[in-house]
């Protein structure tokens, strides 16, 4: 079974400074570990994505995440906010499509509840 | 760059009354899904398909929803009869034929299903 928790429900910061979204998440296998963001209106997009190379993954708009194994974490951070980066992050999870003790799985995505991040000028 | 589309964008409809939502998946992608945001919730999985068939599925997905891909372009989600308690943003994702490391779904917009 896999879960993903969001420590925090909303964050604000003002633009400029440091953003850090935590992430912890639980899996029985090598797990998949992704960000996705979601402007208001808009779908899911990829921001990063961990499949057990590097454990620093750099994402797209100057985002970057750290799995930590020992921690089970993977926390999104990111050295400046801009105010365009305000929007939903979800922190997810996947199980690897491999045949496990279930049968094989198909990449099924577990979902954080999401933290909303708020940029103010 | 391609992407995921989804028809409509937002769907109301009386309690007890079929819907199908329609996503266009990316052309190349093999594998495709399913999603749904109850407001104020997580996002949860409903189902997945490949090669024509279900290849997972959720609690959630219960003998009032089904899945087809009636012509090799369209991924449909049917409710059959819509509950209150159906009504979410309701996502379809896909992803291409991957390899050891390619795992990232590609999702639409999203239709907004209200059921009155």
């Amino acid at each position: 079974a896999q879960s993903v928790t969001q420590l925090d429900s909303h964050v604000s910061v003002s633009e400029g400074t440091p953003v850090l979204l935590r992430c912890n998440y639980s899996s029985s296998y090598s797990p998949s570990l992704f960000w996705y963001v979601q402007h208001p209106n808009k779908g899911l997009q990829l921001l990063l994505k961990y499949t057990s190379a590097a454990t620093l993954v750099k994402g797209i708009n100057g985002f970057e995440a750290e799995f930590k194994k020992s921690e089970t974490s993977f926390h999104l951070t990111k050295p400046s906010a801009h105010m365009s980066d305000a929007a939903e992050y979800f922190c997810v999870v996947s199980d690897n499509l491999q045949t496990n003790a279930g049968g094989t799985s198909y990449g099924k995505l577990t979902f954080g509840q999401g933290t909303i991040l708020t940029v103010h000028p | 760059e391609p992407e995921v589309t989804q028809t409509p964008s937002h769907q109301v409809t009386q309690m007890g009354q079929e819907v199908i939502l329609r996503c266009v998946p990316i052309s190349n992608h093999l594998y495709f899904y399913w999603y749904r945001q109850i407001l104020g919730q997580k996002v949860e999985f409903l189902v997945s398909f490949y090669n024509n068939e279900i290849s997972e599925k959720s609690e959630i997905f219960d003998d009032q929803f089904s899945v087809e891909r009636p012509d090799g372009s369209n991924f449909t989600l049917k409710i059959r009869s819509t509950k209150l308690e159906d009504s979410a943003m309701y996502f379809c994702a896909s992803r291409p034929r991957g390899g050891r490391v390619t795992y990232e779904q590609y999702f639409g917009p999203g239709t907004r299903l209200t059921v009155t």
